[in-house]
């Protein structure tokens, strides 16, 4: 199994949107549900800030949005804030207990 | 949301071994599956293993498989990797993490660094 593809990074200045794609194949993405995203700060505890595809743990911003299409899983940050540049993962359940991870995406709030 | 702190990482010889430590507070250990995680320098996370609550269920990554063994201590708050055969392509660092709903990994620790080299 092949890790997600994520974009190495992207940027938007304070205000706009971006979003980050991860894309899978249909073992994964394309097949289950249960897509979930991370952020980390710099020398910071990585937080999970999505789940089971759509769900956003109590207290993260709800700038934070998905979409799915077939093997690609997006994740949209709109209102871009200076706090919310950090390194983004996603990861989605592979059957069998197996996890599969992105390559993670460095996020500049220019 | 409790705390998880790894320990345990270090430099060791291709071939070697080391266990890792992670000691859970704040929280109902017990409740959770845990998991290992990993990140090699320069690479994105890696899923290592996972445990169930009572430590009877056991998912390895194939990569590691026959060579690494998550184990839990649910009376000392404490999850294990132990890590035998070890690669240089294992060097990375360790992160645990609680398992949560849909499949994702709720609370993590700060993670600890495996060196495998000569």
């Amino acid at each position: 199994q092949s890790a997600l593809t994520q974009p190495a990074s992207v940027s938007g200045s304070p205000g706009q949107s971006i979003t980050i794609s991860c894309t899978g194949t249909s073992s994964d993405v394309g097949n289950y549900n249960f897509v979930s995203w991370y952020q980390q700060h710099p020398g910071k505890v990585l937080k999970l800030i999505i789940y089971e595809g759509s769900k956003r743990p109590s207290g993260v911003s709800d700038r934070f949005s998905v979409s799915k299409s077939g093997n690609t899983a997006s994740l949209t940050i709109s209102g871009l804030q200076a706090e919310d540049e950090a390194d983004y993962y996603c990861c989605s359940y592979a059957g069998s207990y197996n996890l599969l991870f992105g390559g993670g995406t460095k996020l500049t709030v220019l | 949301e409790g705390q998880l702190v790894e320990s345990g990482g270090g430099l060791v010889q291709p071939g070697g071994s080391l266990r890792l430590s992670c000691a859970a507070s704040g929280f109902t250990f017990s409740n959770y599956w845990m998991s290992w995680v990993r990140r090699a320098p320069g690479k994105g996370l890696e899923w290592v293993a996972t445990i169930n609550k009572d430590g009877g269920q056991k998912y390895h990554v194939d990569s590691v498989k026959g060579r690494f063994t998550i184990s839990r201590d649910n009376a000392k708050n404490s999850l294990y990797l132990l890590m035998n055969s070890l690669r240089a392509e294992d060097t990375a660092v360790y992160y645990c993490a609680t398992f949560s709903s849909g499949w994702s990994l709720g609370n993590w620790g700060q993670g600890t660094l495996v060196t495998v080299s000569s």
